[in-house]
């Protein structure tokens, strides 16, 4: 079955730790995105990747850090700049096209502060 | 920045009656889409709207998409307890692999 896995489901960090959390997808979509979602907001995006080794800011990358050297993989680290990072971390893959392209969600990461 | 508002944040209804929920974009949307996510889920596409005045159907869903391409809505007839989430709109104004900005979404709480 084709579909994106994030892991670990849930992840703690301790104070100054960078943390990093894996989303791998196997659907051969050229985009995917990091959205962060918190109780009663929307997901806001973090980062997306249009092609391997590129990749664009989103509306609140200040904190975090991504890079995309294999199609399949989008892996997103929460570094220590980033002060409140307690949240719900989806990932999303898509085709690419002029309209745009309906995006596959994995099931997320929930991060928490030790 | 693009701003996309979402209404309402919650609503109670009976199972049986219908509900709607209403998205306006601060700027001009070159196409909009509509995610459902079930409580403890993640979010799942149901439909994108493109031309100026569209309306997409899907069973007891109805998708519209405002003239000036700066909002939209999602009625639901007859609820069922089935339609309990949360219901998202998300427009992106520029190329087809931009990021979405998404609304806070509308949580649709259904009383049997």
């Amino acid at each position: 079955d084709g579909g994106i896995t994030q892991s670990p489901k849930y992840l703690f960090r301790k104070e100054g730790q960078n943390v990093t959390l894996s989303c791998e997808q196997n659907l051969n979509h050229d985009a995917m995105y990091w959205y962060r979602q918190d109780p009663g907001q929307g997901l806001r995006l973090i980062y997306y990747s249009q092609i391997v080794n590129d990749f664009q800011k989103g509306d609140i990358a200040e904190g975090y850090s991504v890079s995309r050297e294999k199609k399949e993989s989008f892996p997103l680290t929460v570094t220590s700049a980033q002060k409140n990072p307690t949240a719900f971390y989806l990932c999303a893959s898509s085709k690419t096209g002029a309209y745009g392209q309906p995006q596959h969600f994995g099931d997320g990461t929930r991060l928490s502060i030790l | 920045g693009q701003q996309v508002m979402q209404i309402p944040q919650y609503q109670h209804v009976q199972e049986g009656e219908d509900f709607t929920t209403y998205c306006n974009s601060s700027t001009t949307l070159s196409n909009i889409q509509w995610y459902k996510q079930r409580p403890g889920g993640h979010p799942v596409f149901l439909i994108q709207l493109v031309k100026s005045g569209e309306v997409k159907k899907q069973k007891r869903l109805t998708f519209q998409f405002g003239e000036a391409k700066k909002n939209s809505s999602l009625h639901i007839t007859a609820t069922q307890t089935t339609d309990v989430g949360t219901y998202f709109c998300a427009g992106r104004s520029g190329g087809g692999a931009d990021g979405l900005t998404f609304g806070k979404g509308t949580h649709l709480i259904i009383q049997p």
